[in-house]
């Protein structure tokens, strides 16, 4: 596709569930990157994927986070035992080479009750 | 790790009035200054950023200064529009030449007509 997508848009999930939110880059992006971005807040780092290669995920926030970008295309950014904390948008962005040029996606916006 | 701060939090102009944000950055490495524009409920888009071997740059009514001693970047936007009002982002390396962004806290625009 033309830009990053995200699915699913909106994510309602009950307090302990797990989630599973994807990310689909631009086709030919390198570098893809997670950020959190809470209500009223500018986006907060999580993790970057270099290609399959996960190179920093020092911005995950506890170990219910993980993320996964198996064949260096797609990425799926997984949260086990969801807490009401974790209620934000999730942006995914890619970029082509190492650049810093990101192109965001519309994100998924997780409310957990 | 790299440290953003961005101030105000939000800014009202009559239209046709200029807008000036700043922020202001901790890493002297960064290298690196985009601004995001981001309108409600959708996804950050980049508007201008700068590199650090240059001190100005413009892009028809927006235009981006940076001042590396100071370690301070701001964004000019002349003869605004009701269309330019959004949440404003700025950002930098999250440390040094590093791809991943931190992001400073946002300013709410509003142009009134």
């Amino acid at each position: 596709g033309a830009g990053v997508s995200q699915s699913p848009r909106y994510k309602v999930a009950k307090r302990g569930q797990d989630v599973a939110l994807r990310c689909d880059p631009i086709s030919g992006h390198v570098s893809l990157f997670w950020y959190q971005q809470a209500l009223g807040q500018g986006p907060e780092f999580l993790t970057y994927f270099q290609n399959e290669a996960q190179l920093d995920k020092s911005g995950l926030p506890s170990d219910r986070f993980f993320a996964e970008r198996p064949e260096g295309s797609v990425s799926t950014l997984k949260i086990q035992r969801t807490q009401q904390e974790d209620s934000a948008v999730y942006l995914c962005a890619s970029s082509f080479g190492q650049g810093y040029g990101y192109t965001f996606g519309s994100g998924t916006r997780l409310t957990v009750v | 790790g790299e440290n953003v701060e961005q101030h105000p939090s939000t800014l009202s102009v009559q239209e046709g009035d200029s807008a000036v944000i700043k922020c202001t950055y901790s890493d002297s490495a960064s290298n690196y200054f985009p601004w995001y524009k981001q309108e409600l409920g959708k996804r950050p888009q980049l508007i201008i950023d700068i590199r650090s071997n240059v001190g100005e740059k413009k892009d028809q009514r927006i235009a981006v200064t940076l001042n590396k001693t100071a370690k301070h970047f701001s964004l000019h936007i002349t003869e605004t529009q009701p269309e330019d009002s959004a949440v404003y982002f700025c950002a930098a390396p999250r440390s040094g030449s590093a791809r991943q962004l931190t992001f400073g806290s946002g300013t709410q625009l509003t142009v009134l007509p």
